[in-house]
């Protein structure tokens, strides 16, 4: 696990600041969006989702944001601490292949002390 | 209670080998699904078990085989492994037809084909 997320784009954010992911999906008929964080020598661990009729859903200190105009989908972390260092997968399904999940490509997301 | 447990945790394979990855699933669970994640990259569908079966299967070759035990554990087979095999292999388990924020995934196999 340690090998993930080398080469990938990377967010660093001060502690306590608010930090912004973006992403870009491909299939408008997707029925829903789902964050994932990749910690070091883990797998990926469910964050959020937000269903595609939706533009925005609210959780636990984060918030996804997706405009189907131009397929983006953003998470928002609110007051980012050192545990939300990860990397962090956007991914999308269609219900009818619940296990299928297409992820996008990840972000580094560094918090500095 | 054990999440998804994979082994080994490491493997180092040479070019045309063969290599077989286990999973055991989180207690409850009945489905298998593997992944096989690039570095740098997204993980990538390779394909579903459920009851012994193949239900749904990513854009992958014939040389990624699998198997599903009637304890619910599943084997990973890729035949004649290429460089390009080189990756972490992600083990993901479920209820069948259950949602897939419900999907736990083990910490994988590092492969690496030399």
């Amino acid at each position: 696990g340690e090998s993930v997320g080398l080469h990938l784009p990377t967010l660093s954010v001060q502690e306590g600041d608010n930090s912004i992911i973006n992403c870009a999906y491909s299939n408008s008929a997707s029925d829903y969006f789902i964050w994932y964080k990749q910690e070091s020598g883990k797998g990926p661990q469910f964050i959020i989702d937000i269903r595609s009729n939706m533009d925005k859903r609210q959780g636990q200190r984060v918030t996804v944001l997706l405009n189907k105009t131009v397929k983006h989908l953003s998470l928002q972390i609110a007051a980012t601490q050192p545990g939300d260092s990860a990397v962090y997968f956007c991914a999308e399904v269609n219900t009818g292949t619940a296990s299928k999940l297409t992820f996008g490509t990840g972000t580094r997301l560094q918090v500095t002390l | 209670d054990a999440g998804v447990t994979q082994s080994p945790t490491h493997l180092i394979k040479t070019r045309g080998q063969q290599v077989t990855l286990r999973c055991s699933p989180k207690s409850g669970h009945d489905t298998v699904s593997w992944y096989q994640q690039a570095l740098g990259q997204g993980p990538q569908f390779i394909f579903q078990y459920y009851e012994e079966e193949e239900r749904q299967r990513g854009n992958f070759p014939d040389r990624f085989s699998g198997h599903q035990f009637p304890n619910y554990s599943s084997e990973l087979n890729v035949n004649a492994l290429l460089l390009g095999d080189s990756a972490l292999y992600l083990c993901a388990s479920s209820a069948y037809g259950g949602r897939y924020e419900k999907l736990f995934f083990g910490s994988g196999t590092q492969l690496s084909v030399l």
